[in-house]
């Protein structure tokens, strides 16, 4: 069975830094590009990156590009998403997902973490 | 970018009704869209990708249609599971959008 676990919630002052993981199994873990979504309390959905897990390709949305850094980890399966220095601004739920490819094309997020929550407050 | 605007925002609907949801986009994406569920305090779950190719395991009821800049999400006849919201991403060209989401809930 598919599952991507994520890390549990963080409660975090401004300033500090934080890494939060999304853990794969059920799957060949660098056959696939994972990636990053942010929502906002209240909010929609925000695309933030996507990484290949099976090299360094990463690409990032122009919104979050310089603020996290998305890294894998192949030899335990997980995925991250990092901050050097939070804001209250990136408190939120922040999901890991598995892209599918169509085709040879990127075309859908197919299984998604159980999402990790982030609150930053001093 | 390219924006990608739903409507309605919210749709107040009854068990057995169809329900219809528009997604369109500020420019062509072809048929690279897909629709994603997520039920109040679930994470997100594919229903459609590559704007009508239903996901394994979804009920038929979800169907997806359109391509260009316009896209529809139809559900046949709602079930009680079904109230939610609704959100399509397109895939045609980086950063990849989502549209603010439907809410789905009884009328």
């Amino acid at each position: 069975e598919v599952q991507l676990e994520q890390s549990g919630a963080e409660v975090k002052k401004p300033g500090e830094s934080l890494k939060i993981s999304c853990k794969a199994s059920g799957y060949k873990f660098t056959s696939y590009w994972i990636g990053w979504v942010r929502q906002l309390p209240g909010k929609g959905l925000e695309w933030m990156g996507i990484r290949y897990a099976g090299d360094s390709d990463t690409r990032y949305s122009p919104s979050f590009q310089g603020q996290v850094t998305i890294s894998v980890d192949n030899s335990i399966n997980t995925a991250y998403l990092q901050w050097t220095s939070l804001k209250a601004s990136d408190t939120a739920m922040y999901y890991c997902a598995r892209m599918i490819n169509c085709g040879g094309d990127l075309c859908a997020f197919d299984m998604w973490g159980q999402g990790t929550m982030v609150t930053v407050s001093s | 970018d390219i924006q990608m605007t739903q409507s309605p925002s919210t749709l107040s609907a009854s068990v057995g009704d169809r329900v219809t949801i528009t997604c369109r986009a500020s420019q062509s994406i072809s048929n690279w869209l897909a629709w994603y569920q997520q039920r109040p305090g679930n994470a997100p779950k594919l229903l459609i990708y590559k704007a009508s190719t239903l996901e394994s395991g979804v009920p038929s009821r979800f169907s997806g249609s359109g391509s260009g800049t316009e896209f529809t999400l139809t559900i046949s006849s709602l079930q009680p599971d079904d109230f939610a919201s609704y959100y399509c991403q397109q895939f045609n060209s980086f950063p990849w959008t989502f549209g603010q989401g439907t809410k789905v809930d009884i009328k």
